[in-house]
């Protein structure tokens, strides 16, 4: 079963604009790690913003922040003031932290969301 | 030029032929990982090492090999690959999850990887 689920395949949004990309996520383990990642056409995955399970802030970095409402399993990236460069996919990651398992060292992904900013 | 190196960029290969991939990292992690990422699919984990010694092992096929020498070196060996096996590898690191658990995971660049 698809653990982490990106229902926006691809968004368009105006410059200095705010946009939101959902993700939900599917976990019965306690404590996990939510991340986001953006890859624009170079390929690279460059990690965004992370929240844990158990933070009870909402996390931000600088223009992005992370609307986490762990009874709903969500964990929306909110992206304000969008700019040009902000045109990419963003793709929404899970760890799981079950103690008697290696999968702590891994993320499942969405399947993404393309984003483009126009001007 | 990010921590995580990957090479070659591109690489087009055979059916029959044998290549490798390189990951180097240079940010002192204790964990590698290679991803493969298909068009219009999550990206999927491959293998993962863990202090030089693979951790798990996603039911890769056989005709992809991992090796991880030391710590800052990931390969991945690929022989008689399919047309399938065409897609983007990405290697990652990331320190241990006990001692930096909101650490993000580096990516490399990617090797674009087209079989003929």
């Amino acid at each position: 079963a698809q653990k982490i689920t990106q229902t926006q395949p691809g968004m368009f949004v105006q410059e200095k604009e705010a946009v939101t990309l959902d993700c939900t996520y599917d976990t019965s383990d306690p404590s996990y790690g939510l991340f986001w990642y953006k890859q624009p056409s170079s390929g690279e995955m460059i990690f965004l913003i992370y929240q844990g399970s158990y933070d009870q802030q909402n996390a931000t970095e600088g223009r992005y922040s992370l609307n986490f409402q762990k009874a709903r399993k969500s964990a929306n990236l909110v992206i304000s003031a969008s700019q040009l460069g902000d045109s990419a996919m963003y793709f929404c990651a899970m760890r799981e932290d079950e103690d008697n398992s290696n999968s702590g060292y891994a993320l499942n992904f969405g399947k993404g969301t393309s984003l483009l900013v126009t001007p | 030029e990010t921590g995580v190196t990957q090479t070659p960029r591109h690489l087009v290969m055979g059916m029959t032929n044998k290549k490798s991939l390189k990951c180097e990292q240079h940010l002192g992690h204790n964990a590698m990982y290679w991803y493969k990422q298909s068009a219009k699919k999550p990206l999927e984990l491959m293998f993962v090492y863990s202090l030089e010694e693979r951790v798990e092992n996603n039911s890769v096929p056989s005709r992809f090999s991992p090796e991880c020498p030391n710590s800052s070196h990931l390969f991945l060996h690929l022989h008689t690959l399919q047309p399938e096996d065409s897609a983007l590898y990405l290697c990652a690191s990331s320190q241990d999850r006990e001692m930096e658990p909101n650490y993000g995971y580096t990516f490399g660049s990617g090797t674009r990887l087209t079989v003929v």
